[in-house]
């Protein structure tokens, strides 16, 4: 078993849709929780960064991290074709250990 | 990507051969990373760097060697490239080692 599974989907979606993204995870240790966003041939870029459990929310975007569940979900509102990526999620016990799932293909058709 | 940069951007060598990839950033950040990115595994570590001459092995070392003389500079070699390292290689750095990443475009590498 992979300490972080995330669906690859793909997923497909129209316009305007809430989009809910997820990842679990095995080691309770873990205490930062980050999502990226990576456009195709692109590295992948910093959205949202949480520690510990709880919500956070920045425009369009939500993070909610579940620990009792070892549970993490994106919540993207008013997707637009833009949003258009993969998505990985990636989360960290120790200061220098970083582990991320494998992503999701998200496409938001106009 | 602003302040990161890798080199080269596409490489194709032959199994055996030695390879050098760069990572140059202009953020003046103590943590550099590589990673290496495959379908179905996602992003794994390779190597990082928290100073200048201090590094060390993440989870997928075998057969990688990093260097940092500089600040700005981590370099990745693999000794003698195998198809098994046919990969997309990120460079990443963080200002803190509780922050989130900054990663450059990738090297596309192709072992024939």
């Amino acid at each position: 078993q992979k300490e972080v599974e995330q669906d690859p989907g793909p997923l497909s979606v129209p316009e305007g849709a809430i989009v809910s993204l997820n990842c679990t995870y095995s080691n309770s240790a873990f205490q930062y929780f980050m999502w990226y966003r990576q456009y195709s041939r692109k590295g992948p870029e910093l959205l949202m960064y949480t520690y510990s459990s709880g919500n956070k929310e920045d425009g369009r975007f939500t993070a909610q991290v579940d620990k009792s569940s070892k549970y993490i979900s994106l919540f993207i509102r008013d997707s637009q074709p833009s949003d258009s990526a993969t998505y990985l999620c990636a989360m960290s016990a120790r200061l220098d250990d970083m582990r991320f799932g494998a992503g999701t293909r998200l496409t938001v058709k106009p | 990507d602003a302040g990161i940069t890798q080199s080269p951007r596409h490489k194709v060598t032959e199994t055996g051969t030695p390879v050098t990839l760069r990572c140059h950033q202009t953020e003046n950040h103590r943590y550099m990373y590589w990673y290496r990115q495959d379908p179905g595994h996602g992003l794994r570590l390779i190597h990082y760097s928290y100073g200048v001459k201090d590094t060390d092995k993440g989870e997928v070392s075998d057969g990688y060697s990093v260097s940092r003389s500089k600040t700005e500079d981590f370099l990745l070699t693999l000794e003698s490239a195998t198809s098994s390292q046919t990969s997309v290689y990120f460079c990443a750095i963080s200002e803190s080692a509780l922050g989130g990443y900054t990663f450059g475009s990738g090297t596309r590498l192709t072992v024939v």
